[in-house]
């Protein structure tokens, strides 16, 4: 069945470091690909997303580009914030459906 | 802006109760889900409803029920809490539209704890 690896967490990282959340995917089809995020205490945002292969979706400084030959979406953002601490989940969307498949997420902590 | 709102941020029940969690979504959508979030599983689907008075089971239904009555509102009901329930319960809706392509709405969440 279709199914999002996340790498695991926590990341910790100082402010204005480089970041790269990995997400790869299973799916048939061709399903669209999200990123949300959580910030503490609250639901789930949807932060970017990307509907077919090579698309690149972008919001806030992060991206992240739909490569349909690795089955890969990574999260990037060129230099974080302390304000970025927060859950990132990577999801899947299979192509003509409306459940969404989410990873694990990942526990993003940035220090000043 | 789409808006889902669930009933309660924090609550608190006892074992064996019966508990009642409320979704309430205001625009038009067809889908509703019920997820719980546990640290290192991420979220697990536990139930959903494509329509009013329809409902599927997810990949955890065991111990829930759900009730959707009015297209708006989702209710995910806990027949008799047990401490393994503790947990962020989140719901989600998004409409049938192949343009839809923005993936869910959530809620706030609603963390349980039951004691």
């Amino acid at each position: 069945g279709d199914s999002v690896t996340q790498m695991e967490g926590p990341v910790t990282l100082s402010e204005e470091a480089f970041l790269t959340i990995n997400c790869t995917y299973t799916a048939t089809g061709y399903p669209s690909l999200f990123w949300y995020v959580q910030y503490p205490g609250e639901g789930l945002q949807l932060l970017l997303k990307a509907t077919k292969a090579d698309d690149k979706g972008s919001n806030k400084g992060f991206e992240a580009t739909y490569r349909k030959e690795t089955t890969s979406f990574h999260l990037e953002k060129g230099s974080v914030q302390v304000s970025d601490s927060a859950v990132y989940f990577c999801a899947l969307q299979p192509g003509g459906g409306n459940k969404l498949v989410f990873g694990a997420g990942t526990i993003l902590r940035v220090k000043s | 802006d789409v808006k889902v709102t669930q009933s309660s941020r924090y609550l608190v029940k006892r074992t064996g109760e019966k508990v009642f969690l409320e979704c309430v979504q205001d625009m038009d959508h067809e889908n509703m889900f019920w997820y719980r979030q546990d640290p290192g599983l991420g979220l697990r689907l536990i139930y959903f409803s494509y329509d009013v008075k329809m409902k599927e089971k997810g990949d955890i239904p065991e111990g829930y029920s759900v009730s959707r009555e009015k297209k708006e509102r989702f209710s995910l009901i806990l027949e008799s809490a047990s401490t393994n329930q503790t947990s962020m319960y989140l719901c989600a809706s998004i409409g049938v539209l192949m343009t839809d392509l923005d993936g869910y709405t959530f809620g706030s969440g609603t963390r349980l704890t039951v004691v």
